[in-house]
Parts: C-alpha cells; sequence; structure tokens
C-alpha cells in the first residue's frame, strides 16, 4: 500500500500553461506538506496543512495555489508556469504539526519549455 | 538567515569502513534533527531522529551525535554495504515558524564493493 502517493509523476508542458498536481495520503495524518526540490537539490518547504488550514506559506509566487479538500489530500495548482518552475516537487505528511517524520511521495518531476 | 551545510563533495568508501557524515548548522536553535535517505527519483526516507537534550541515538548501524554547542550532528553507517549508497539529507526543526522543517543539500555517499 502507498502511503504517500503523487500524480503525475512527470510533467511536462511549455510556459504559460496552468497545471495541477495532486496528492493522498493513507496514513491518517493531519498535517501534509509540498516541498520544491531544485537542481542543486535542496529541499525547501512551500506549504503546509494541518487538517485542511494553511499553516506554512513560505515566499512563493501567488501563481502557486494550493487546496486541501480534506486532510487526506492536498493539491497544487500552478498558473502560469515558467522555466525556474522546473524542479521535483514533493508531497509529504507528518503525524500532527510540526510533527518529527515525514512521509514523503515519490516526487513530480516537472519540466517547463 | 538560518543555514545547514553538508559535505558538498561526495563521499566515497569502502564496504565494511564506516561513513561519517557532517551536517553543521548556523542561526538557528533546533529542537530536533532528522536524517533522511534519498535514492535517485524518490523521495527522502526518514531514518533517525535526535532532539536537542540528547547527544547521541543508535539504530542498528545507523548512529547519530548531537551536539548544540559547536551546532554540529554527526551521521555513521558502520560496517558500510553497497546497498547504503545513497544521498543523505540532514534536517532541522525548531520551535518558531510552526515547526517549519528545513533541510541541507545533502552528501551523496557512494560505497564500493
Amino acid at each position: 500500500d502507498t502511503a504517500v502517493s503523487q500524480t503525475p509523476k512527470y510533467l511536462v508542458t511549455q510556459m504559460g500553461n496552468d497545471k495541477s498536481i495532486k496528492c493522498e495520503q493513507n496514513l491518517g495524518h493531519d498535517t501534509m506538506y509540498w516541498y520544491k526540490q531544485d537542481s542543486k537539490k535542496f529541499l525547501k518547504i512551500m506549504f503546509s496543512y494541518n487538517n485542511k488550514e494553511l499553516i506554512i506559506n513560505e515566499t512563493v509566487p501567488n501563481r502557486f495555489s494550493p487546496k486541501s479538500p480534506d486532510k487526506a489530500h492536498l493539491n497544487l495548482h500552478i498558473n502560469s508556469l515558467e522555466l525556474g518552475d522546473s524542479a521535483v516537487y514533493f508531497c509529504a505528511s507528518s503525524h500532527i504539526q510540526g510533527g518529527e517524520t515525514q512521509y514523503f511521495g515519490p516526487g513530480t518531476r516537472l519540466l517547463v519549455l | 538567515s538560518q543555514k545547514i551545510e553538508q559535505n558538498s563533495e561526495a563521499l566515497n568508501i569502502q564496504e565494511g569502513k564506516t561513513a561519517t557524515l557532517t551536517c553543521n548548522y548556523t542561526n538557528y536553535s533546533p529542537a530536533y534533527l532528522q536524517w533522511y535517505r534519498q535514492d535517485p527519483g524518490r523521495g527522502p526516507v526518514f531514518l533517525l531522529l535526535i532532539r536537542e537534550n540528547e547527544k547521541e541515538k543508535r539504530k542498528e548501524r545507523l548512529k547519530v551525535t548531537f551536539d548544540t554547542t559547536l551546532k554540529q550532528s554527526l551521521f555513521h553507517i558502520t560496517a558500510s554495504q553497497p546497498a547504503d549508497s545513497a544521498t543523505y539529507l540532514c534536517a532541522l526543526a525548531g520551535n518558531t515558524g510552526g515547526f517549519k522543517t528545513i533541510f541541507g543539500a545533502g552528501t551523496r555517499l557512494f560505497v564500493k564493493a
């Protein structure tokens, strides 16, 4: 059973397009996260939701909009994609906010052409 | 600003030896420190957590030390195996910013048979 799943795994698109990435966790966790891992491999937090409530919102362009329909799902919508958005996006979850162990999804590799 | 530094160069060791990875941080007072393993094309996987009031933690062939005075953690893999080859990420979380987790860029470990 996959604990944290993301779709799609690969996403290749043109600049200016709008795309969404979906994440689901079946661990019963309260908190979910979106991270971006760039070409230098730094894993940087973008957003954190606890029980569908936005907790952490890092300095991310407002073209990025997370949505949590329920505590098992956290989606990421990106408007007007730019070249610099190319990266691997990871979803993660933890038992509670500030939870120590985070469980990561397999990542979505986004390439903007 | 908060900064985490890990060995930027890859670490190459012979099978059976002990691998030691370093994580240094500045401008931060973490409540706990974690180590994750990341294989190519996959999401990070949690390995160990050590709290600010702990000096050492062990799990099977893994050992982590945490020196809050030196602001440093050492991660040891004893009797290393080729299967231990991966990137190892250090991560800190503190009481500020809603326990936002900050990741280092990771150290790539290669264990040769």
